[in-house]
């Protein structure tokens, strides 16, 4: 399987905290990919970072891209209890008809 | 954001039975995808679309066929419907502008 892996598995701090979320994933990627999911509902596109780029910015969102270790990090700033969601990543790699394999997720949790 | 939709939003089914599910979407564009999601794996994809009646195979798509006579309708069947497939299946299109994918609010199929 191409999926990536998440890390952590689930993620509980509290308002105001920051959080730190990590992927990692096996293959040359054309970009990569952070989506939100709140219970019950699709997934919305967060933020896209390029395979030529190593840190991308949106509000309180900083994502960073290692392509040497195939890793990547979505960090929240100054969590607020609507943050409370699960968090994906997916990457696409080249040549590909654009889809994308998304890992298997971390639930955060911010507690008020 | 592409207007998407999926119907029906909630199906319960027999063993054995064929099921199709709907994707519309109502700006025009040419990537269109299906994933399952079950805990502990994210999303799969099962099948995607280039363009009508331009489609292929994802990671998991055995027991699966898709069809897209318009550009608007993608058209997600199980042949005959095992408990296996019971899980919530979206479907996305991939934007133009960011690149990133919009989904569907989802299907929560369960097969008995």
């Amino acid at each position: 399987s191409q999926q990536g892996e998440e890390d952590p598995q689930a993620l509980s701090i509290q308002e105001g905290e920051n959080a730190t979320m990590n992927c990692s994933y096996k293959t040359s990627i054309n970009n990569l990919q952070w989506y939100r999911q709140n219970s019950g509902r699709g997934l919305v596109h967060l933020i896209l970072i390029r395979s030529n780029e190593r840190e991308k910015h949106s509000g309180r969102l900083r994502v960073t891209l290692d392509t040497s270790k195939k890793s990547s990090s979505l960090l929240i700033t100054a969590s607020r209890a609507a943050d409370t969601a699960s968090y994906f990543c997916a990457h696409q790699i080249p040549g590909s008809a654009r889809q994308l394999t998304f890992g298997s997720g971390t639930q955060l949790t911010v507690l008020p | 954001d592409a207007g998407i939709t999926q119907s029906p939003r909630h199906k319960v089914t027999e063993t054995g039975t064929p099921v199709t599910l709907r994707c519309h979407q109502t700006e025009n564009h040419r990537y269109m995808y299906w994933y399952r999601q079950d805990p502990g794996h994210g999303l799969r994809l099962i099948h995607y679309s280039y363009g009508v009646k331009d489609t292929d195979k994802g990671e998991v798509s055995d027991g699966y066929s898709v069809s897209r006579s318009k550009t608007e309708d993608f058209l997600l069947t199980l042949e005959s419907a095992t408990s296996s497939q019971t899980s919530v299946y979206f479907c996305a299109i991939r934007e133009s502008t960011n690149y990133g994918y919009t989904f569907g609010s989802g299907t929560r199929l369960t097969v008995v």
